[in-house]
């Protein structure tokens, strides 16, 4: 089973709103992240986990906060988005804690920021 | 100057053409190197993962050249299902992956 599944597929949320976006991967992979990626854009990373620890946080602002509360399940909390938040949301996870494998990604969330 | 650079295309060719993508890369101590392929509004999926000794997969053949920092890949005998995104990508040390911009390529009849 080479598949990272995300939930849901498509939310819009006001701006007072939290929501949480959801991705699972059952490959026994001990890394997993999170990218941004706006239209005609490359995904921009934003966090990654390995070994359920946040290793890196690319300067994202606290209303994205990530949480991994095992080894399959990452989860992103959204709380006071803004408009220019809007974009693509995917997870992806990759074996081997030397991340330097292959990463697999889920089909993403979009979110529409109203 | 950005971490990662890629032609930026489009590239419109036809059927049976053959094409080169180029991407190249600034930070010497990059660890891996990957291809990957974006179909419009999917997600990326790996094409193939870079190597120095070059490695080929049916009608796609990718190359690293550490030396001069970048990547390549050449897409013989194209078909109208290879129209996609294709994004290098080079991961650095714990975790970072950083994405070319991409370049899209259109295949027509």
């Amino acid at each position: 089973d080479t598949e990272v599944t995300q939930t849901p597929k498509h939310l819009v949320m006001g701006m007072t709103n939290k929501k949480s976006l959801k991705c699972e991967q059952h490959m026994g992979h001990r890394a997993m992240y999170w990218y941004k990626q706006k239209a005609k854009k490359p995904p921009e990373l934003m966090f990654v986990y390995s070994y359920e620890k946040l290793s890196i946080n690319e300067s994202v602002p606290s209303r994205f906060s990530p949480e991994c509360p095992n080894s399959s399940l990452l989860n992103l909390h959204l709380h006071a988005l803004q408009p220019e938040d809007s974009a693509l949301y995917l997870c992806a996870s990759s074996p081997a804690s030397d991340f330097q494998e292959t990463q697999y990604f889920g089909p993403g969330t979009r979110l529409l920021v109203l | 100057r950005k971490e990662v650079e890629q032609d930026p295309g489009p590239f419109n060719v036809p059927e049976g053409a053959t094409v080169a993508f180029n991407c190249t890369y600034s930070n010497s101590a990059s660890q891996s190197f990957f291809w990957y392929r974006q179909d419009c509004r999917k997600e990326p999926k790996l094409l193939m993962s870079v190597y120095s000794s070059g490695n080929e997969d049916g009608r796609f053949t990718a190359q690293l050249n550490r030396a001069s920092q970048y990547i390549s890949l050449l897409i013989r005998d194209s078909k109208l299902s290879d129209s996609a995104t294709y994004l290098c990508v080079v991961n650095g040390y714990a975790g970072k992956s950083t994405f070319g911009d991409g370049t899209t390529l259109t295949v027509k009849p």
